[in-house]
């Protein structure tokens, strides 16, 4: 079954920092991933997509992630944080099971930005 | 372009009562998925639909039921509220059946039950 592990609930990064926000992926296929943030009392926005086109995949915001099959990880960063990126970070996989593809989701980070 | 809706906003519901949330997708997609997602944890995937028919279900209980109008449009039902449901109800839209696809998803319906 797929699943996806974030690793830390809670990440907290001084402005200009460099973000990084940890993600693993199980799969017995060549997943389709997803970085999704969330600001408080709204939706889910997505970030970036991976599709198995590149393996470094650019998004919006300064945002970008990597796929690396080896370690079944695709970890999100941003070189500078802003205080405007303070929100919950969401990573996901598409469930390939039954030809579905509904999402599913880690727990979820969430990004703390001080001054 | 409107992206996917959602109402109501907020709803106030009190045990054993039963609930309609409604979604409208992106103009021209034709599938609307369905997320519940309870207060710090990620979204948990309820019903797909896609050309109007169910596509896929997750592991929720026969209280929850969803369907999709001509339009596209969807709504979801849930009988018999219990106070675990109260979450943050999230419908996303996507082009296509959504292997692979994009899903954009609405501002959610935050549901409390009492």
């Amino acid at each position: 079954a797929q699943s996806v592990t974030q690793l830390g609930s809670h990440v907290s990064v001084s402005e200009g920092a460099l973000v990084l926000l940890r993600c693993n992926y199980s799969s017995s296929v060549p997943p389709y991933l997803f970085w999704y943030v969330q600001y408080p009392n709204q939706g889910l926005q997505l970030l970036l997509k991976y599709t198995s086109a590149a393996t470094l995949v650019k998004g919006i915001n300064g945002f970008e992630a990597e796929f690396k099959k080896s370690e079944t990880s695709f970890h999100l960063t941003k070189p500078s944080a802003h205080m405007s990126d303070a929100a919950e970070y969401f990573c996901a996989v598409s469930d390939l099971k039954g030809s579905q593809g509904n999402l599913i989701f880690g727990k979820g980070t969430k990004l703390s930005v001080k001054p | 372009d409107a992206g996917v809706t959602q109402s109501p906003t907020h709803l106030i519901k009190t045990r054993g009562q039963h609930v309609t949330l409604r979604c409208s997708p992106i103009s021209g997609h034709k599938s609307v998925s369905w997320y519940q997602q309870v207060l710090g944890q990620g979204p948990q995937f309820i019903f797909q639909y896609y050309e109007k028919e169910e596509r896929g279900r997750g592991n929720f209980p026969d209280r929850f039921s969803a369907r999709q109008f001509p339009n596209y449009s969807s709504e979801l039902n849930v009988n018999a509220l219990l106070l675990g449901d109260s979450a943050l109800y999230l419908c996303a839209s996507s082009l296509l059946a959504p292997i692979g696809e994009t899903q954009y998803f609405g501002p959610g319906t935050r549901l409390l039950v009492l």
